[in-house]
């Protein structure tokens, strides 16, 4: 079945720096591609989506792009911040129903 | 706007017993998801209900229960409660099938 493989946490770093968290998927349809936030005590948030092959998600100075060759939907972002210390899901949903498959989880630490 | 709301927001029960969790969904929305979070991991998909049936189901037994009402708010059931259903359980609303989720707070529950 479907199923969506990310880097595992803890991921700490230096305010500023370069981010990228690994993600690869499998799918046999044409999913569409999500990278998901949980800040701490608050619920799941959209943080960017692709539909289709190429395509570039990007919000808050955060980047992924759907690349179908290498199956694979990296997040990045070039300097973070220590509000971005939170637990990153990468997760996919299939066109032929509706519900979103996540990955484990990523979680973030920004050090100051 | 009222967000997607979740009550209560802790629980704690013992085994054996059964449970209610409730899910207010997001003003216009009339699709709702139900996730279960264990510990350290993504969230996994147990239902979701469109105007009032069931749309869709994930790999959960039959004592894993919801309903829809008309005003599209949902009740998530679970009946014969085993330790290994301590968990985050987490609602979803959107609008229509297909249309991006938006995700309440969740309840955590505890069984002992």
């Amino acid at each position: 079945g479907d199923s969506v493989t990310q880097m595992e946490g803890p991921v700490t770093l230096s305010e500023e720096a370069f981010l990228t968290i690994n993600c690869t998927y499998t799918a046999t349809g044409y999913p569409s591609l999500f990278w998901y936030v949980q800040y701490p005590g608050e619920g799941l948030q959209l943080l960017l989506k692709a539909t289709k092959a190429d395509d570039k998600g990007s919000n808050k100075g955060f980047e992924a792009t759907y690349r179908k060759e290498t199956t694979s939907f990296h997040l990045e972002k070039g300097s973070v911040q220590v509000s971005d210390s939170a637990v990153y899901f990468c997760a996919l949903s299939d066109r032929r129903d509706d519900k979103i498959i996540f990955g484990k989880g990523t979680r973030l630490h920004i050090l100051p | 706007e009222t967000g997607v709301t979740q009550s209560p927001t802790h629980l704690i029960k013992t085994r054996g017993q059964q449970v209610t969790l409730r899910c207010s969904s997001q003003s216009g929305h009339n699709t709702v998801s139900w996730y279960q979070q264990a510990l350290g991991q993504g969230p996994q998909f147990i239902f979701q209900y469109y105007r009032e049936e069931e749309n869709g189901r994930g790999n959960f037994p039959p004592r894993f229960s919801g309903l829809q009402f008309p005003n599209y708010s949902s009740e998530l059931n679970v009946n014969a409660l085993e330790l290994d259903d301590s968990a985050l359980y987490l609602c979803a609303s959107s609008l229509g099938q297909d249309n991006e989720q938006f995700f309440g707070p969740g309840t955590r529950l505890t069984v002992l």
